[in-house]
């Protein structure tokens, strides 16, 4: 089964400073994969996804993701964190093959002033 | 349109009582899930329909009951549920369809608390 870990439950910086999420997956196939940020009491939004297009992904507000086969990894970076990017931040996978769409654990991202 | 519309918000319910949540999405998906998630959690899949055909149940209590009526509406039956089902559920929909990719869209979820 595909999955994800994702390094890190919590992640502090400070404003303006570099924002890196880290998430590995488990895949002998090229899967599909996501990030998805959810702020408090709401539902999820999609930050990006990996097409096979690009191993480089640019997301919604100014999020981007290297896909590294090699590492198996699809980390998220942001290079100047704004307070709004408070908020929990999931990665996900899903195989070609099914409709699951598996989630890692979750990191919880706060900004310092 | 890239919404999906989850009612009601919040929902309140007693352990003998049946009530329904309801999702809604008119982006033509195929593919529609229910997902539940309990706080400092990430979300777990209970349900997938495809083509308004139960296709994954993931061993998921009979006092959930899901009902997908056409390709826009998904519904969620609940009855006799405990406690420990107090939780945000949330929809989610996919377009699934050949050339097309597929990534969820999320509703905003119904917070369900069962006393």
């Amino acid at each position: 089964a595909q999955s994800v870990t994702q390094l890190g439950s919590h992640v502090s910086v400070s404003e303006g400073a570099l924002v890196l999420l880290r998430c590995n997956y488990s895949s002998s196939v090229p899967p599909y994969l996501f990030w998805y940020v959810q702020y408090p009491n709401q539902g999820l939004q999609l930050l990006l996804k990996y097409t096979s297009a690009a191993t480089l992904v640019k997301g919604i507000n100014g999020f981007e993701a290297e896909f590294k086969k090699s590492e198996t990894s699809f980390h998220l970076t942001k290079p100047s964190a704004h307070m709004s990017d408070a908020a929990e931040y999931f990665c996900a996978v899903r195989s070609s093959n099914d409709y699951k769409l598996s989630f890692g654990a979750g990191t919880t991202v706060t900004v310092r002033a | 349109d890239t919404e999906v519309t989850q009612t009601p918000k919040h929902l309140v319910m007693g352990m003998t009582n049946k009530k329904s949540l309801k999702c809604e999405q008119h982006m033509g998906h195929r593919a529609m899930y229910w997902y539940k998630q309990k706080a400092k959690k990430p979300p777990e899949l209970m349900f997938v329909y495809s083509y308004e055909k139960l296709s994954i149940n993931e061993s998921v209590p009979s006092r959930f009951s899901p009902e997908c009526p056409n390709s826009s509406l998904l519904n969620l039956h609940l009855h006799a549920l405990q406690p420990e089902d107090s939780a945000l559920y949330l929809c989610a929909s996919s377009p699934d369809e050949a050339g097309r990719f597929r990534e969820a869209f999320f509703g905003q979820g119904t917070r369900l608390t069962v006393v």
